[in-house]
C-alpha cells in the first residue's frame, strides 16, 4: 500500500514565476491537506480539499490556490512567487481523525 | 502569543536515556492531540494519537494529555540513536472533515551513541 506520495522533490523557480506541486493520497483516504513549512517551524496548514471542494483555508493569500480531482489527487498552486515562499510544501491525507503526511515537496525561490 | 508552545531544543541525551518532550496550548477548543517524528529533509511521521486527556503507551512510547493544565508530553523510553530527530505536537478542535492541524515548532532531539 502506497502511502502519500509527492512531485516534484524538488524545484529552484525565481520570483514572480508560477508553480504547481502535486499530491496523491493514501490508498482509501479522501481527504487531503496542503501545509507549509518553513525552515526551523512547525507547519502551517494553507487549505484542505474534501469531495473536490476547498473545505477550510488558513492565513494564505490568493496567490496560493489548489485543485481536487475524482481520484482524491491534489494540485496546489503559488502564483507570483515571493522569496518567503521558499519552504517544505506538505501534502497529507486523511483517514478518520489522523493525517498522514507525504515526503514534501522543497521550494526554493531565487 | 502562539496557540502552541514547544521548546526547539536541541535536546542532547546520552543512549538510553528517558527522553521527555513537552507542548503547552492556548485554546481549550482542541480535543485530538498528535506527536509526529521528522528527520531532516522528510515528511512528519505520525508516532501518536490521542483524544481528550489521558495516557497512551506504544512500545517505547508513552503520550499524556492533561487538558486541565494545556499541557501534553512525550516520553521515549530506552532511547536510541534512530530516534534523532525533530518532534513535533499537533493539535486540533474538531475531528471530521476538518480537522485541521495546529503545530508546535519542533524540539529537535539528538541521541549521542
Amino acid at each position: 500500500d502506497a502511502g502519500v506520495t509527492q512531485s516534484p522533490t524538488h524545484l529552484i523557480k525565481t520570483r514572480g514565476q508560477q508553480v504547481t506541486l502535486r499530491c496523491s493520497p493514501k490508498s482509501g483516504h479522501d481527504t487531503v491537506s496542503w501545509y507549509q513549512q518553513a525552515l526551523g517551524q512547525g507547519p502551517q496548514f494553507i487549505f484542505q480539499y474534501y469531495e473536490e471542494e476547498e473545505r477550510q483555508r488558513g492565513n494564505f493569500p490568493d496567490r496560493f490556490s489548489g485543485h481536487q480531482f475524482p481520484n482524491y489527487s491534489s494540485e496546489l498552486n503559488v502564483n507570483a512567487l515571493l522569496l518567503g515562499d521558499s519552504a517544505l510544501y506538505l501534502c497529507a491525507s486523511r483517514k478518520a481523525d489522523t493525517q498522514y503526511f507525504g515526503p514534501g515537496t522543497r521550494l526554493t525561490v531565487l | 502569543q502562539k496557540e502552541v508552545e514547544q521548546d526547539p531544543g536541541p535536546l542532547s541525551v546520552p543512549e538510553g536515556a528517558i527522553v521527555s518532550l513537552n507542548c503547552t496550548y492556548s485554546n481549550s477548543a482542541f480535543q485530538y492531540f498528535m506527536w509526529y517524528r521528522q528527520y531532516s529533509r522528510k515528511g512528519p511521521e505520525l508516532l501518536m494519537y490521542t483524544y481528550s486527556s489521558g495516557n497512551k503507551e506504544d512500545g517505547r512510547f508513552t503520550a499524556q494529555v492533561d487538558k486541565s493544565s494545556k499541557y501534553i508530553s512525550l516520553f521515549i523510553r530506552d532511547s536510541q540513536p534512530s530516534d534523532s530527530a525533530t518532534y513535533l505536537c499537533a493539535m486540533s478542535a474538531r475531528g471530521g472533515a476538518t480537522n485541521k492541524l495546529i503545530f508546535g515548532t519542533g524540539t529537535l532531539l539528538a541521541v549521542q551513541p
